[in-house]
């Protein structure tokens, strides 16, 4: 069965420095990959999605993220956080029925 | 710009309630979508609609059911509200295509069952 894991819950990350947010999945055929992100007491937007073709990919707010086949990830990146980025990032995978298959979820905590 | 809105922000109510959440769309999007949050959890679909008065069980529809009646509304309805069912309920709308659409989301309804 299809199964996204992102294996932080929490991660703290001072301003200004780098961040890499982890994201394993588990399907069986090309997967069609997504991260959304929520800040406090909103709902969801998507930061960036794969599909096919470059597998880095771009997204807004200035975040990439990499696709790698071989170690069934989709990684999520950013050269320099801003407090503004504060905020639950969350994974997800299509699935056949086309339906999205969402991770738990991670937590970014910026220090000042 | 794209605007999704869940009706309340916060809502309580008891054991045994039949509990109502509303959703509208203002993007005269084909597909809704209602989802459960819970910490740990990440999202799980419970119910969505590709049309008017379509309906598609999700993962978790044991204990609700919905209503779509025009193309903008799609209601979640909770017949018998059981405490276990205390959760971040989100909206979501899309275009037609599958994954090639993006989903948007409303701004969530903390329900709280006592």
């Amino acid at each position: 069965a299809q199964s996204v894991t992102q294996p932080d819950i929490h991660i703290t990350v001072s301003e200004g420095a780098s961040l890499e947010l982890r994201c394993n999945y588990s399907y069986g055929a090309t997967p069609y990959l997504f991260w959304y992100v929520q800040s406090p007491g909103q709902g969801l937007q998507l930061l960036l999605k794969y599909f096919s073709g470059d597998t880095l990919v771009q997204g807004i707010k200035g975040f990439e993220a990499e696709f790698k086949r071989s170690q069934s990830s989709f990684n999520l990146r950013k050269p320099s956080v801003h407090w503004s980025d504060a905020a639950e990032y969350f994974c997800a995978v299509g699935d056949s029925n086309y339906q999205l298959i969402w991770g738990a979820g991670t937590k970014l905590i910026i220090k000042p | 710009d794209v605007k999704v809105t869940q009706s309340s922000r916060y809502l309580v109510k008891r054991t045994g309630e039949k509990v109502f959440l509303e959703c509208v769309q203002d993007m005269d999007h084909e597909n809704m979508f209602w989802y459960r949050q819970d910490p740990g959890l990440g999202l799980r679909l419970i119910y969505f609609s590709y049309d008017v008065k379509m309906k598609e069980k999700g993962d978790i529809p044991e204990g609700y059911s919905v209503s779509r009646e025009k193309k903008e509304r799609f209601s979640l309805i909770l017949e018998s509200a059981s405490t276990n069912q205390t959760s971040m309920y989100l909206c979501a709308s899309s275009l037609p295509g599958g994954l090639y659409q993006p989903q948007h989301f409303g701004d969530g309804t903390r329900l709280s069952i006592l």
